[in-house]
């Protein structure tokens, strides 16, 4: 096992809600990175953050927004929930610029 | 073109058979590539980093040519265990983002 944890494991949602999902990396990691993966898709990055600051993202809309807590765990925010949404939510933690190591994801399912 | 393409498979072979599975990627700056595994409903877990030189790790055997800018998996002797996704992973040079192929799915058939 990576360390990664995440929660919750499994979420439903209908269309236009929000939801929030929880990632806390492994010790000793301060970078934390999320991806959504659809079924049948490789993961495609949303975003990182490092030492609480968002640094880097992907094309994904505004409605996709982070925290990173001091002590590097993290959230995922997504608001206006669409169909699309539904996927798995993969988070990843890393020392800088090592390796990520992901958790075991969060599956969301939007109604 | 999609920075990273890989085959989605699935390869279906035997047990004991040789598979190679081949991943291209569209930027010719980028410098540092992995194959990932990934079992039905996990997440994806390294499996071996790809050198410019090549690599060897029991069973597996990546390759890295620059000239034609794609990346291989060779995998000997397979197990049923072998079963699984295998994500080629390219860094960006530029952003350092880590960007995921597809996935190949292989099955091995006893």
């Amino acid at each position: 096992e990576t360390g990664v944890t995440q929660s919750p494991t499994h979420l439903i949602k209908t269309r236009g809600q929000q939801v929030t999902l929880r990632c806390s990396s492994q010790s000793g990691h301060n970078t934390v990175s999320w991806y959504q993966q659809a079924l049948g898709q490789g993961p495609q990055f949303i975003f990182q953050y490092y030492r609480e600051e968002e640094n880097g993202r992907g094309n994904f809309p505004p409605r996709f927004s982070g925290l990173q807590f001091p002590n590097y765990s993290s959230e995922l925010n997504v608001n206006a929930l669409e169909l699309d949404d539904s996927a798995l939510y993969l988070c990843a933690s890393s020392s800088g610029e090592g390796l990520p190591y992901f958790g075991p994801g969060t599956r969301l399912l939007v109604l | 073109r999609k920075e990273v393409e890989q085959d989605p498979g699935p390869f279906n072979v035997p047990e004991g058979a040789t598979v190679a599975f081949n991943c291209t990627y569209s930027n010719s700056a980028s410098q540092s590539f992995f194959w990932y595994r990934q079992d039905c409903r996990k997440e994806p877990k390294l499996l071996m980093s790809v050198y410019s030189s090549g690599n060897e790790d029991g069973r597996f055997t990546a390759q890295l040519n620059r000239a034609s800018q794609y990346i291989s998996l060779l995998i000997r002797d397979s197990k049923l265990s072998d079963s699984a996704t295998y994500l080629c992973v390219v860094i960006d040079p530029g952003t350092y983002k880590y960007i995921f192929g597809t996935g190949t799915r292989l099955k091995v058939l006893a």
